[in-house]
């Protein structure tokens, strides 16, 4: 079993589409977060939820939208593509926010292609 | 802000060789460090944490080191196996929660 497991795995698309990418995590973690990875390797921290809040909101555009129907789930919208979009998109989970242990497990990973 | 460098060279080291990556950091000192491992189409996996009290910090072949004076953490890998081919990332929590990366360093153990 997958502890923290996204879909699609690829996703090529044109400029300007909306896409979804969906989170899960069945370890039973109150907070899920999204980081984005440019083809520079930097992982950079997008948002962050506790508990289906928002805690963590980066300066991020807003076409950028999650969403967290529950504490098990996160998903990641993305309206009008650019092409700068493009990147790995990962998702993860730890057992609480922000504290200086916390253990974050990662997904797979979601390589995004805008044409 | 808080800024996390890694050596973005990559590492070349014979097997059975012992590999040394090095992390340093600025304007912050973190009360942990934690180090993940990321495999070629894969999410980092998480290795090693180690407190600001913790000189040392063993893992079967790894061994961390966390010096808060220097700003520098060290990670070994001892007698490397090819299998230990990967990016190594080194990562702490900034004043704000937020996990804060490096850009890793790519070690590539030769047979």
């Amino acid at each position: 079993d997958t502890a923290v497991s996204q879909t699609p795995k690829y996703l090529v698309t044109q400029m300007g589409n909306d896409k979804s990418i969906k989170c899960e995590q069945n370890l039973g973690h109150d907070t899920m977060y999204w980081y984005k990875q440019d083809s520079k390797k930097f992982l950079k921290i997008m948002f962050s939820y506790n508990n289906k809040e928002l805690i963590i909101n980066e300066t991020v555009p807003n076409r950028f939208s999650p969403k967290s129907p529950d504490k098990a789930h996160l998903n990641l919208h993305i309206n009008s593509l650019e092409l700068g979009d493009s990147a790995v998109y990962f998702c993860a989970s730890s057992q609480a926010p922000g504290l200086a242990k916390n253990i974050q497990y990662f997904g797979a990973g979601t390589r995004l292609s805008v044409l | 802000s808080q800024k996390i460098e890694q050596n973005s060279e990559a590492l070349n080291i014979q097997e059975g060789k012992t590999a040394t990556l090095t992390c340093n950091y600025t304007n912050y000192s973190p009360a942990y460090l934690q180090w993940y491992r990321q495999d070629p189409g894969r999410g980092p996996v998480f290795l090693l944490l180690i407190r600001e009290n913790e000189k040392e910090k063993r893992k079967e072949r790894l061994k961390v080191t966390f010096d808060t004076t220097l700003k520098q953490s060290l990670f070994h890998i001892t007698a490397s196996q090819p299998a230990d081919s990967a990016t190594y990332l080194c990562a702490l929590y900034n004043q704000g929660g937020k996990l804060i990366f490096g850009q890793g360093t790519e070690l590539s153990v030769k047979p």
